[in-house]
């Protein structure tokens, strides 16, 4: 049972390229979220999804993009990146609301 | 989901009692009270939750007021490794769904 997983751990971008985040939870959870967390800050939620084929925005969503094809997989999208987008990126999922096992995040620069 | 407060930072020796605090005052009927902690850079890590009973388990206690305007993480015996950022989030439980959203946190330091 491995949980949440994400890759890649740690990549480097450049200005207007584009990549996707990947996420897979092999615990049958219905919930599945991305956060991101900048510098001595808080976790800022992206996008959301209840279930396969549903998903719905968070707090922060603008330039990127959420699919939700089976209830294992989320991956996140980032097109023509930018420098604001530098950050770690934090998956989720849950069975129940609230009780969020998380990954141990992604770390993205953007140059 | 109800917004939350909690002190910036807080400091406690180790080997006493952790005690952190947590104001939802707009809180309602049937949303929980959760707490999560972020060690380092590392994800979030579930602790407890409560609906409007005290609860406790092998890593915390939670003290929830009569009132549910507020409530209390207590960390019984801290340790270093207890050193993190604590999270109170309120939202609604069990199938119902809601955006959840950390706030800024409590920043607890344990000194020898």
């Amino acid at each position: 049972n491995a949980g949440v997983t994400q890759t890649p751990k740690f990549r480097i971008l450049k200005i207007g390229q584009s990549m996707t985040l990947q996420c897979t939870q092999d615990m049958n959870h219905n919930y599945m979220y991305w956060y991101r967390q900048d510098p001595g800050m808080g976790l800022k939620l992206i996008y959301y999804s209840v279930g396969a084929g549903i998903t719905d925005k968070g707090e922060v969503p603008n330039g990127y993009n959420v699919s939700r094809s089976t209830t294992e997989d989320f991956p996140l999208r980032l097109e023509l990146a930018a420098p604001s987008q530098t950050s770690v990126y934090f998956c989720a999922s849950s069975l129940i609301t609230g009780e969020l096992f998380f990954g141990e995040g992604s770390r993205l620069t953007v140059l | 989901d109800a917004k939350t407060t909690q002190p910036t930072s807080m400091d406690c020796a180790e080997g006493r009692a952790a005690n952190l605090p947590c104001n939802h005052s707009t809180i309602s009927g049937n949303e929980y009270v959760y707490w999560y902690r972020q060690i380092h850079s590392q994800g979030p890590q579930y602790i407890i939750h409560g609906l409007k009973n005290n609860e406790t388990n092998e890593m915390a206690s939670l003290i929830i007021t009569e009132d549910r305007k507020s409530s209390t993480l207590i960390l019984p015996h801290a340790t270093l490794r207890d050193t993190a950022v604590y999270y109170c989030i309120v939202t609604a439980g069990g199938t119902s769904y809601g955006k959840l959203t950390f706030g800024q946190g409590t920043i607890l330091t344990v000194h020898p």
